[in-house]
């Protein structure tokens, strides 16, 4: 257990409202990371963070917007919901140090989101 | 377009068999290699993670990397029901810190 928890674990909101997805970790790790994950497409990584205030896009960043002002928190924004991010979010983090290499990536529970 | 190709299964496997589950990656150069198992409805869980070319084993489960053929596997000896999951194959390319997942491979241990 790497001391992340993610919020809310399971969330329904309508098309076009905004939407905000925590994860919160307790260790001091250094990266985080948002990942959606869906059928046929496996994880995919939205956006990333090397540290407070540092972070930069993934692979699917489209619509998406993130925030780390304290290093326990990575929020993930969705300005305008739309039924396509309808997903299971992952939160995970990695770090080179308490015997960590800074490559093994460890996750959160994962949030359930559906945008209808 | 960096790849990480996995069969989806279901790989359907005796209980007290070995589970061989296999990954291939189109960059040469990676450097790092992981294994992640996840169960319906949960979050995934790193179990093997292997740098080197050869076997790492670690209990039950042998990683093996063959970075000549660009291939990585996992074997799981003695299998159990519990080991019924989801197997993600994972990369982190040569130059790139980002991590590559492949879209798992289902394996079911038959009782």
């Amino acid at each position: 257990d790497a001391g992340i928890t993610q919020s809310p674990r399971h969330k329904v909101t309508e098309t076009g409202t905004p939407v905000t997805l925590r994860c919160h970790q307790t260790e001091n790790h250094r990266y985080m990371y948002w990942y959606r994950q869906d059928p046929g497409h496996g994880l995919r990584l939205i956006h990333y963070s090397y540290g407070v205030k540092d972070t930069d896009k993934g692979e699917v960043s489209d619509g998406y917007s993130v925030s780390r002002s304290k290093t326990e928190d990575f929020l993930l924004t969705l300005e305008s919901a739309t039924s396509s991010q309808t997903s299971v979010y992952f939160c995970a983090i990695s770090d080179v140090s308490s015997g960590l290499s800074g490559y093994e990536q460890y996750f959160g529970p994962g949030t359930r989101l559906t945008v209808t | 377009q960096k790849e990480v190709e996995q069969n989806s299964g279901p790989l359907s496997v005796p209980e007290g068999a070995i589970a061989s589950l296999n990954c291939t990656y189109s960059d040469r150069g990676s450097q790092s290699f992981f294994w992640y198992r996840q169960y319906s409805g949960k979050s995934p869980e790193l179990i093997m993670f292997i740098y080197s070319n050869g076997d790492k084993e670690d209990g039950r489960f042998t990683a093996q990397l063959n970075k000549a053929s660009q291939y990585v596997s996992l074997l799981i000896r003695d299998s159990q029901p519990s080991d019924s999951a989801t197997y993600l194959c994972a990369v982190i390319p040569n130059r790139d810190d980002k991590i590559i997942f492949g879209k798992g491979t289902r394996l079911h241990i038959l009782p």
